[in-house]
């Protein structure tokens, strides 16, 4: 099946400094991506939609200039966490639109900031 | 009102028991479901789409009601290894995915 990879699986920095994660699909193509966002014992709650070589589109009330979304070819999307704070601390998972409307999830990135 | 609303369980049954979820959602517009699986602190992994005439795979029956709805699941002879949290999802406009909050369950000896 379809495999996306997500890099770092987790990462703990300090309030103020920019976390980049990286989403990559790895067996297939993929011009739409997703970026969500879990807090413990919520729903994931999509954050913004990446489209390659566009801008990305973001959902009501995320900050595009805290988080930079770059989808510069057809497998890889980035998130830029800016100037992280503790209430960033999440779980960040990105997934990649296969076929028939599939989306296949990477596994995640835990933030932890301090 | 949640777009897309379950349970949140837990549902705490003996292996072997049959098991069924129902979900709500509230974007009359939606056109895809799914069943999801997410295991403690993973990502979530799709369980199976769900059609209106009903699907079934293996130990689980998954139906969709469009003029109530409403989607089901149902797991039949129950694993231990079923103990996950399911999230009911509905797809949005721009075919963005809307999930629930999940319904965990928990199968025991």
């Amino acid at each position: 099946g379809a495999v996306v990879s997500q890099h770092p699986s987790r990462v703990i920095c300090k309030s103020g400094t920019s976390v980049k994660i990286e989403c990559r699909s790895l067996d297939f193509q993929a011009t739409t991506m997703f970026w969500y966002r879990q807090f413990p014992k919520q729903s994931l709650m999509l954050m913004a939609t990446s489209n390659e070589g566009s801008k990305a589109t973001y959902e009501q009330g995320v900050e595009k200039d805290k988080f930079l979304i770059n989808h510069a070819s057809l497998t890889l999307s980035t998130l830029t966490v800016t100037s992280a704070h503790p209430e960033d601390s999440s779980f960040y998972i990105c997934s990649a639109r296969g076929i028939r409307e599939t989306q296949y999830f990477g596994p995640g990135t835990r933030l932890l900031v301090l | 009102r949640k777009e897309v609303e379950q349970d949140p369980g837990p549902f705490n049954v003996p292996e072997g028991a049959t098991v069924a979820f129902n979900c709500t959602y509230s974007n009359s517009a939606s056109q895809s479901f799914f069943w999801y699986r997410q295991d403690c602190r993973k990502e979530p992994k799709l369980l199976m789409s769900v059609y209106s005439s009903g699907n079934e795979d293996g130990r689980f029956t998954a139906q969709l009601n469009r003029a109530s709805q409403y989607i089901s699941l149902l797991i039949r002879d129950s694993k231990l290894s079923d103990s996950a949290t399911y999230l009911c999802v509905a797809t949005g406009g721009g075919n963005k995915l809307t999930f629930g909050t999940g319904t965990q369950l928990k199968v025991e000896l």
